[in-house]
């Protein structure tokens, strides 16, 4: 069964201190790896990775996939108390495996303090 | 606007009920997707739709169903309501399912 694991699973910063958020997944050979930050509302798309060593940014955030290693992570530097969210990795696996079934991990819940 | 749209946003229903959560796209898009969200668990999927009338079972299936008659709409249908569907519930699109998805303002379900 595919699985995605995030962690840690929560998180509490203060305001300018930068973090580091992990996605680690038991999926081999898959198409892309996407980031998803949840506010108190729908996810909203950040980043979606298909190449193995090729950062994504976007202002602050940035995020990079080693496929070799099976995992990805997602920097967010200078944090804002906006930034507070639940950050989600979501997997897409070969089609033969698995479908068209994305698979989520349970999130990143980041409190950025003032 | 480019938008998913959800309704009802938020219901209280009983246990046996039958109901229905609506969802509707404006962009065109091929590939939907309704997931449910509980808290320890993240969002798991529970049906997704290649396209009109293909559609296909997520991880969690039991106990819904979807139908794909248009492109643009993919209601979710809950036939016998029970406790343990008490969810939020998303809907979703994408242009292709390997395209990042959109999401629908979410579905806060209530059984008692």
């Amino acid at each position: 069964e595919d699985k995605v694991v995030q962690s840690p699973l929560s998180l509490v910063v203060h305001e300018g201190d930068t973090v580091t958020l992990n996605c680690s997944y038991e999926v081999t050979n898959f198409r892309s790896l996407l980031w998803y930050k949840q506010e108190k509302k729908a996810p909203t798309f950040l980043f979606m990775l298909t190449s193995s060593g090729i950062e994504k940014k976007s202002g602050r955030l940035s995020s990079i996939l080693d496929k070799k290693e099976l995992f990805s992570i997602l920097n967010i530097t200078a944090t804002q108390t906006g930034d507070s969210a639940v950050y989600l990795c979501a997997v897409d696996p070969p089609w033969e495996t698995s479908g068209s079934r994305l698979t989520f991990g349970e999130g990143t819940q980041l409190t950025v303090n003032p | 606007e480019a938008q998913v749209t959800q309704n009802p946003r938020y219901l209280i229903t009983v246990t046996g009920k039958k109901l229905t959560v609506t969802c509707s796209q404006n962009m065109n898009h091929e590939y939907m997707s309704w997931y449910r969200q509980d808290p320890g668990l993240g969002l798991r999927q529970i049906y997704y739709s290649m396209n009109v009338e293909v559609t296909d079972k997520g991880d969690v299936p039991e106990g819904y169903k979807v139908s794909r008659k248009e492109k643009r709409n993919f209601p979710l249908i809950l036939e016998s309501p029970s406790p343990n569907q008490t969810s939020l519930y998303f809907c979703a699109s994408s242009l292709s399912r390997s395209s990042e998805q959109y999401f629908g303002p979410g579905t806060r379900l209530t059984v008692t």
